[in-house]
């Protein structure tokens, strides 16, 4: 079964240092999103992008939130100056249509932590 | 702006018994989908259950089912004979079916515990 892989599983970081969150979709998949879930709170969306560009962002995705899809293979989260309230689990997800007639396929998630 | 409510943080089940995980929501479109996500521990969302608003007939996968109540704006999730494998976080979501978005706005979630 293919699957979403999300690296690092946890990420630690200083609060100001910028991070990159990496996934790699599934191959034959046009879409991809970025979610993210604070401790005890609901899933957010971030962001969806198709065909190299971004295709809808929501306010949490401000500037310093970057995507990209830099060869072809992976789709990277990058937060460039990271707070304290960043501190969440990213998912990522892909699909093959923006229709949803099985889903998305969601990784496994980067928890990560700002100190 | 559409809003998806859980209202359940944690349910208990005996293995082999039903239970229902309730979701409830609030939206002006007339058309949408909903659906129901897994999340094992450490284990990433899986897609357990759709359902087109469209549609009258409540869907059904297996031991799993929904209860949608379009002008409740219900969406419940039964699970029939429960096994220790169906522990887990569930996710209620909603996704507009306008063209241009494809978001999906997840409840908190509903924590499934299986007792043997």
């Amino acid at each position: 079964e293919p699957e979403v892989t999300q690296t690092p599983s946890h990420q630690v970081t200083q609060m100001g240092q910028e991070v990159i969150l990496r996934c790699v979709p599934i191959s034959n998949h046009l879409y991809f999103y970025w979610y993210r879930q604070i401790l005890g709170q609901k899933v957010e969306f971030l962001v969806s992008f198709y065909n190299n560009e971004i295709s809808e962002k929501s306010e949490i995705f401000d500037d310093q939130f970057s995507v990209e899809r830099p060869d072809g293979s992976n789709f990277t989260l990058k937060i460039r100056s990271t707070k304290l309230e960043d501190s969440a689990m990213y998912f990522c997800a892909s699909s093959e249509f923006n229709t949803d007639l099985y889903g998305y396929t969601f990784g496994s998630g980067t928890r990560l932590t700002v100190v | 702006a559409q809003t998806v409510t859980q209202s359940q943080p944690e349910m208990s089940v005996q293995e082999a018994e039903t239970v229902t995980l309730s979701c409830t929501y609030d939206t002006s479109e007339s058309d949408y989908y909903l659906f129901w996500y897994k999340q094992p521990p450490s284990r990433q969302m899986i897609l357990v259950i759709r359902q087109e608003a469209y549609k009258q007939q409540n869907a059904t996968e297996n031991r799993f089912s929904v209860n949608f109540q379009k002008a409740a704006k219900s969406f419940s999730l039964k699970i029939s004979d429960s096994q220790l494998g169906d522990a887990a976080m569930y996710f209620c979501a909603y996704r507009s079916s306008s063209s241009g978005t494809y978001k999906y706005i997840f409840g908190t979630g509903t924590r499934l515990k299986v007792l043997a």
